[in-house]
C-alpha cells in the first residue's frame, strides 16, 4: 500500500523557537497533503489542506501565520510551527491522497511536539 | 459541532467473539465514510470504506454497515482478534476527493 513518512517523529523545542516537520509520500505523488492535530483522548482535528504548488487552505480557526505550510513538490509537504508555545504541544500528523484509483487518504506516523 | 460521533469510548470483546463499533453523524451531506484502526503514537491505518449509494461493504473480516436515513454506520469484526485491539476512528466525507471529518474514536480491548 501506499507509504507516507513524518519526519521527526518526536522534537522537544523551546517556548519561542519554530520547528519544521517533514511529511512525505514515498511511492506515490500526492498532489494534495492534509495536516491533522490530535490532543491526548481526543479526535483528529483537521488544520489544513496542501495543494502543490499553491497554498494552503486553512480550516476555521487555525492561525495560518503560525501554522505555515509550503508543498513545493509532489512528494513533500512541511509544516512549520513558529513561536512555539507550550500550547501548541501536540502530536500532528499528515496524510496524503493517492489521486490515482482510490481516494483514501494514507497517512503517516505522526510527530509528538512538545514545547518547553 | 461534532458532525461525526462514536458514543462509545470503548468496548472490550472476547477474542473469537464479534465487535461491533457504532459511529453517527448529523451532516446529511456526507456520502462517503471510512474506518480508520489506530495504535498510539502511530498514524492511522485505513481499514475499510463505503459510499453512500451502499449499505454494505465487506473485506475479510471487516463489514461496513451504513443506515442512511438513521444517520448511523457501523463495523463489524469477525471473528475479533487480540491484534484487533486499537483505537478505531470512522470518518465521513461529502465526496470521496474532499475532506475527511473524524468521530472521537473508539478504543477496542479484545481480551484472550
Amino acid at each position: 500500500g501506499a507509504v507516507v513518512s513524518q519526519h521527526p517523529s518526536w522534537v522537544i523545542c523551546k517556548s519561542g523557537t519554530s520547528v519544521k516537520i517533514e511529511c512525505r509520500s514515498l511511492d506515490f505523488q500526492a498532489t494534495t497533503m492534509f495536516w491533522y492535530r490530535q490532543f491526548p483522548k481526543q479526535s483528529l482535528m483537521l488544520m489544513a489542506t496542501s495543494n502543490e504548488g499553491s497554498k494552503a487552505t486553512y480550516e476555521q480557526g487555525v492561525e495560518k501565520d503560525k501554522f505555515l505550510i509550503n508543498h513545493a513538490s509532489l512528494t513533500l509537504s512541511t509544516l512549520t510551527v513558529t513561536s512555539a508555545h507550550p500550547e501548541d504541544s501536540s502530536f500532528y500528523i499528515c496524510s496524503a491522497r493517492d489521486p490515482v484509483g482510490v481516494y483514501e487518504q494514507y497517512f503517516g506516523p505522526g510527530t509528538r511536539l512538545t514545547v518547553t | 459541532d461534532q458532525q461525526v460521533k462514536q458514543n462509545s469510548p470503548s468496548l472490550s470483546v472476547q477474542e473469537g467473539r464479534i465487535s461491533i463499533l457504532n459511529c453517527d453523524y448529523t451532516n446529511s451531506m456526507f456520502d462517503y465514510f471510512l474506518w480508520y484502526k489506530k495504535y498510539p503514537a502511530e498514524g492511522p491505518t485505513f481499514l475499510i470504506s463505503i459510499s453512500s449509494i451502499k449499505d454494505k461493504n465487506e473485506d475479510g473480516r471487516f463489514t461496513v454497515f451504513l443506515n442512511k436515513s438513521a444517520k448511523h454506520l457501523s463495523l463489524h469484526i469477525v471473528p475479533s482478534q487480540p491484534g484487533d485491539s486499537a483505537v478505531y476512528f470512522c470518518a465521513a466525507s461529502p465526496g470521496t476527493a474532499s475532506k475527511l471529518t473524524f468521530g472521537t474514536g473508539t478504543r477496542l480491548q479484545v481480551t484472550l
